[in-house]
């Protein structure tokens, strides 16, 4: 069964700095991968998705997304946040041919001025 | 937005009650998915339908049962409610299974 796993519950970061964060997969079969995003009070939202293909993803609101393989890594990047980032930002996994889409544990980007 | 709309937005019961969350959509998706949100857990999966009358487990089906009746909706009910079920919950649908959208959620609390 596929699992996801983001090590990082919370990352603090100034505002205009770059931020990374972290997530690994794990599924004996190929894997759908995806990001969303979560405002406070709100439901998720889609911010960018890996089905095939290139293995560089570029999202909304300046995010990209690089898919590895060999390390079952997708891990989430923006190269200078602002304020209006603050949320909670969730990893996903689907396997080919499933229907079921499996979240990780979340990671809360707080960022400061 | 997608149209889903959960009902109701808050509720409050005791122990041992049962409750029934309800998921409506006019979109028309094929798949529907009821999910919890916890501290510490991130969104965990409860039960899912792809199609009406077709639903299958998730992560964390004990205590929960759906149904799907119609296209439209998805209901999820906790058949004895206990507080460790005291949670967020949040109903997606999908076309195809790469994309959800999420609706607002649910609170519920159990005292």
């Amino acid at each position: 069964a596929q699992s996801v796993t983001q090590l990082d519950s919370q990352v603090p970061v100034f505002e205009e700095a770059p931020v990374e964060l972290r997530c690994n997969y794990s599924s004996s079969v190929s894997v759908y991968l995806f990001w969303y995003v979560q405002y406070p009070n709100q439901g998720l939202q889609l911010l960018l998705k890996y089905l095939s293909g290139s293995t560089l993803v570029k999202g909304i609101n300046g995010f990209e997304a690089e898919f590895n393989k060999s390390q079952t890594s997708f891990h989430l990047r923006k190269p200078s946040v602002h304020i209006s980032d603050t949320a909670e930002y969730f990893c996903a996994v689907s396997e080919l041919n499933t229907d079921k889409l499996i979240f990780g544990t979340g990671t809360r980007l707080q960022v400061f001025p | 937005d997608a149209g889903i709309t959960q009902s109701p937005r808050h509720k409050v019961t005791e122990t041992g009650t049962p409750v029934t969350l309800r998921c409506h959509q006019t979109e028309n998706h094929r798949y529907m998915y009821w999910y919890r949100q916890d501290p510490g857990h991130g969104l965990r999966l409860i039960h899912y339908s792809y199609g009406v009358k077709d639903t299958d487990k998730g992560e964390v089906s004990d205590g929960y049962s759906v149904s799907r009746s119609k296209t439209e909706d998805f209901l999820l009910t906790l058949e004895s409610a206990t507080s460790s079920q005291t949670s967020v919950y949040f109903c997606a649908i999908s076309e195809s299974g790469e994309k959800l959208f999420f609706g607002s959620g649910t609170q519920l609390s159990v005292l």
